[in-house]
Formats: structure tokens, sequence, C-alpha cells
């Protein structure tokens, strides 16, 4: 009954590989988005879509590419990684665009080699 | 600017009350939140006030909201060990769709 789920938990990695990390949520919202969580905590938006419309893209490098192929799921695929992907990636979803509350998946740490 | 600020870290006794406090840069921002990291954990949200309030309590919960100052602030009342964790503040940016801007986070220790 989890409400925003992702996949892996845990990811570790070569740099140059390509990886996914996929987000579900069971909440019937229409937007959904990737934060990404740094060494220091800090987090950042990185992507938000709407009924499977890409409505943010925070300066992103065109490597990391998010999919969806429903508006339940946005999955997140990242090329040629490098050691400064290394991070928390949070996946998150709201009601809509207008609603701001939003919930938080329980992360997926990466780590790049 | 989007920069939300806090202090890094703030070390409390089991029992006592904890301030965390929180400036913000978009007077416009209609909602502004509070979310806990546990260690290892996702973040969960706390509260939320929104920006016409100067004060919301739920529970060992109170909000502050100086409007005209920027400035928000979480107290938690008889601070429990289950209350260490991280705690972010997050404002919504209108920038024609909205945004959630996060601070710096605060670490909180409580002790017992």
């Amino acid at each position: 009954d989890t409400a925003v789920s992702q996949t892996p938990k845990y990811l570790v990695t070569q740099m140059g590989n390509d990886k996914s990390i996929k987000c579900e949520q069971n909440l019937g919202h229409d937007t959904m988005y990737w934060y990404k969580q740094d060494s220091k905590k800090f987090l950042k938006i990185m992507f938000s879509y709407n009924n499977k419309e890409l409505i943010i893209n925070e300066t992103v490098p065109n490597r990391f590419s998010p999919k969806s192929p429903d508006k339940a799921h946005l999955n997140l695929h990242i090329n040629s990684l490098e050691l400064g992907d290394s991070a928390v990636y949070f996946c998150a979803s709201s009601q809509d665009l207008a609603q701001e509350t939003q919930y938080f998946g329980p992360g997926t740490r990466l780590l790049v080699l | 600017g989007e920069d939300v600020e806090q202090s890094l870290f703030l070390s409390v006794r089991e029992g006592d009350s904890s301030v965390i406090n929180c400036t913000y840069t978009d007077s416009s921002s209609t909602y502004l939140y509070w979310y806990k990291q546990e260690p290892g954990a996702g973040l969960q949200l706390l509260t939320y006030i929104f920006s016409n309030m100067d004060m919301k309590q739920d529970q060992r919960l109170t909000v502050l909201l100086n409007k005209k100052d920027k400035h928000l602030s979480l107290r938690i009342a008889d601070t429990q060990t289950g209350d260490s964790a991280i705690y972010f503040c997050a404002e919504s940016m209108n920038t024609g769709f909205q945004k959630l801007v996060f601070g710096t986070g605060t670490r909180l220790l409580v002790s017992p």
C-alpha cells in the first residue's frame, strides 16, 4: 500500500554506464517529480511531469532523460554516468500542478565508482 | 534568487522545545512547508501553512510565519529522541506553475 515507490533502493555502478530508476505512485495524482539530494543534503528539483507531459526541466544535463509511460509512472534514465551523479534521487507526486503538497518516495541511493 | 536558508544544526535535550528557523525569498509563495527526513529515509510532510496565516498548530508542532520578514519557524514541543532528523522548509514558487524550493536543512539532535 506504499503511496510513492521507487526501485531500486540502492544502485552502485561504474562510471560510463547507463542506468534507470523507476517510480510509481498509486495515489491517482496527475503530477510527478524527480529531485536530487547531494552529499550535503541539498535538495533540488530536476523534472516535473503533468499527465505525462514535461513541465519543469531545471537545467539538468541531457544525459538525464525522464520517461512517463502513464501518469502513475515516471522513470529516470541516466546515460554515461559520472562521479558527480552520485546522490540520492527522490521521486514525488502531487494531485496536480496547482496542488502544491507533494508526497515523496523513499529515495534511490546512487553511487558511481 | 531561490535561496531558502536554515541553520545547519540544532541540539536539544529530550523534553525541551526545539525551534527551527527558515528564511525564504519569494514573497508571493502561497504555501510554506516543513518536511522531516529520518536517516536513510525519504521526506515526510509534517505540516504546512498558507501564506495568509501567521500561525498554525498541529499537536506538538507550531508553525509561525512572518511574511514581512519572510521568516518561518517550526516549534516542536516536548521534543523526543524520535524527533532526531533533518528538517527542511520549502516554499512554493509560482513560475507559471508551482515549484517547491527547499531549504538547506536543519539537523536536529535530541539527547536523552
